[in-house]
This record gives C-alpha cells, structure tokens and sequence, in this order.
C-alpha cells in the first residue's frame, strides 16, 4: 500500500514569513512528485512538480525532495494571507503506472 | 496551456436520476484521464481510471455500475452517476494528463441530489 503522509494543520504563520509544508511517502520507487494547492470549495491547482533530488525553485516557491530520506517539501516565501489553502502532496511511480497518490493535505493559514 | 473544464459546475436533480458529468481537455490531448469524488473536508478519493478508447480501472469499492465512465476520445471523458441518491451528493473532480505527465483538475461539478 503506497502511502502519502502530510500533517493535516492547520499550520499558522504571520504575514511576510516562510511556510514549510512536508511530504513523507513510503514507495521507495517513486519517480514524480507535485504540489498542488486547493482553496476551500475549489478544485487543486498544480503548484510545482519536481523529479530530481535537491531544491527546485518557481516565485515564492520551492520544492524539496530528499529521495534517500523519503520527503518532499514545499516552502513559501513571504507567506500571503491569499495563500491560505490546503496543499496536496501527491506521489506517482513507474510501478503504480503513474496514477498519484495524494496525501490529505495540509492546511495552511497566513494571518495578516 | 493545459485547461481541463467541467461541465456542469452545479447540478440539482431527484433522487433516482442519472446525471452525467462531461470533463474536456482543451488545449492537449488527454491519454488518461482521473475521477475523483470529495466530500466536505476530506480528501480526494480516487474514484477510477480512464484511458482512452479502453475500459475504465475502478477503484476499490466503487461501484462501476453505478458510476459509468466513458472515454471516448482524447479530449472528452464523460462520468454519469446513475441512478443517485442523497448519499450520492459530493464534489466530482476530473483531472487529464497526457502521457504520464503532470495531471491537471478540472474545476470540478458540486452535485446535490434531494
């Protein structure tokens, strides 16, 4: 069983400050991994996607992925009040022919 | 690039209906293409697979006689939920990909049956 974990939040920070959200998988196998963010009510919307290990960067973005240690984060620079959303971790493999394992998603709160 | 639309947004109907749910991928041609179902404050639910011009792959537990999907061409894939009833009400999501690259979500249907 391929599993996704993420805690769930909420997880609180100031206006201005860095949010680290983290992504741990079981699948030793897997090749992809995405962020997606969805605000209340919405769909997910793709964030970042990110193949290799090390950092990959995109605006106030950037993906972590430590493929030895199993983990995946997210972290967002000058955090916005509109970047309050849940934020879906999801993991895809060779062997699960690619279909993404979401984890629950962690919820985050920028407060002014 | 890479818009999926939904059609409907909303849907209302009584309890015993069909309604189906149209997914497009507008801008690409999309091999595979997701089901998935929410209900409020939970997570996504894989409801089943679909590539196209094949059968679809269902998920555990999910009843495929109930949840007809169809992936007809490379742009369309169609979700009907049959015969539905109260329990049945959940936000329907769909997202495509080409290949097996990066998925994209559709807006997603709210589906309400009284």
């Amino acid at each position: 069983q391929k599993e996704v974990e993420q805690n769930s939040g909420p997880l609180s920070v100031p206006e201005g400050a860095i949010a680290s959200l983290n992504c741990t998988y079981s699948d030793r196998g897997s090749q992809s991994f995405f962020w997606y963010r969805q605000y209340s009510g919405k769909s997910p919307e793709l964030i970042m996607f990110i193949y290799s290990n090390g950092d990959k960067e995109d605006g106030r973005f950037t993906a972590q992925l430590n493929k030895a240690s199993q983990y995946v984060s997210l972290l967002i620079r000058d955090s916005q009040p509109s970047d309050s959303a849940t934020y879906l971790c999801a993991v895809s493999s060779s062997g699960g022919s690619y279909i993404p394992t979401f984890g629950r998603g962690t919820s985050l709160i920028v407060h002014p | 690039g890479a818009v999926v639309s939904q059609h409907p947004s909303w849907v209302i109907c009584k309890s015993g209906t069909s309604v189906k749910i149209e997914c497009r991928s507008l801008d690409f041609q999309a091999t595979t293409m997701f089901w998935y179902r929410q209900f409020p404050k939970q997570s996504l639910m894989l409801m089943a697979t679909s590539n196209e011009g094949s059968k679809a792959t269902y998920e555990q537990g999910v009843e495929k006689d109930k949840f007809l999907i169809n992936h007809a061409s490379l742009t369309l894939s169609t979700l009907t939920v049959t015969s539905a009833h109260p329990e049945d009400s959940s936000f329907y999501i769909c997202s495509a990909r080409a290949g097996i690259e990066t998925q994209y979500f559709g807006p997603g249907t709210r589906l309400l049956v009284l």
